[in-house]
């Protein structure tokens, strides 16, 4: 069984602050790291995947690092919205399946 | 603009009869994933498909669940017989393989008595 660990689990922000989340996952046998981004009553959607290490990905605000080599990976948030609320998952992939562990989440609320 | 269709959307249902839920990838996606929403799991793979294959369903209890790919553009999961613990939000996504993101469709909320 694969260990996919997200702190914090939850986080409460105001608009503007930055902020920043990890995701902890085996160092061994890494394939891919993936996040999601999943507001309440929607779907999950995706924000990056990356593959190697020292991966780094920006999407507007948002940005995420990778280290593979100790099995962490940091998404970032600069200058959080309301409209950034929402639980940020990431996902683990091992080897060369397609399949996906995920973590549990680190919900975020961002108020005014 | 592409998209993962499932249905029903919702579905409440008396325990012990047989449910399915249908799933549409999007067109030209060769892997389809079901997973289940749960308030204790998160989200947990029960199934996945590689090119209409199935590749793991380790995840699925097997003596009630069972998914399938007829064709390319419909995959679908069945419980038989369905019990309250049952009840959750099942996802379905598809993708371009694995170093490619997924896309999730709108789930189904699912409800057993």
């Amino acid at each position: 069984i694969l260990n996919v660990e997200q702190s914090p689990q939850s986080l409460h922000v105001q608009e503007g602050d930055s902020t920043n989340f990890t995701c902890s996952f085996p160092s061994s046998n890494f394939y891919a790291l993936h996040w999601y981004r999943w507001e309440t009553a929607k779907s999950p959607e995706a924000l990056f995947v990356m593959t190697l290490n020292g991966d780094e990905k920006k999407k507007g605000r948002i940005s995420a690092t990778l280290n593979t080599k100790e099995g962490y990976s940091y998404l970032y948030i600069k200058g959080s919205q309301p409209e950034d609320s929402a639980t940020y998952l990431c996902a683990f992939m091992a080897g060369t399946a397609s399949k996906l562990t995920f973590g549990t989440g680190t919900r975020l609320q961002v108020t005014l | 603009d592409a998209r993962v269709t499932q249905t029903p959307r919702h579905k409440v249902t008396e325990m012990g009869q047989e449910v399915t839920m249908r799933c549409q990838p999007i067109l030209g996606h060769n892997t389809v994933f079901w997973y289940r929403q749960t308030m204790m799991q998160g989200l947990e793979l029960l199934a996945y498909f590689r090119n209409r294959a199935p590749l793991d369903d380790s995840g699925m209890p097997k003596d009630r669940f069972s998914a399938e790919m007829p064709d390319a553009t419909l995959a679908t999961l069945k419980i038989q017989p369905s019990e309250p613990r049952d009840s959750a939000v099942y996802f379905c996504a598809s993708g371009l393989g694995s170093r490619y993101e997924q896309y999730f469709g709108p789930g189904t909320r699912l409800t057993v008595t």
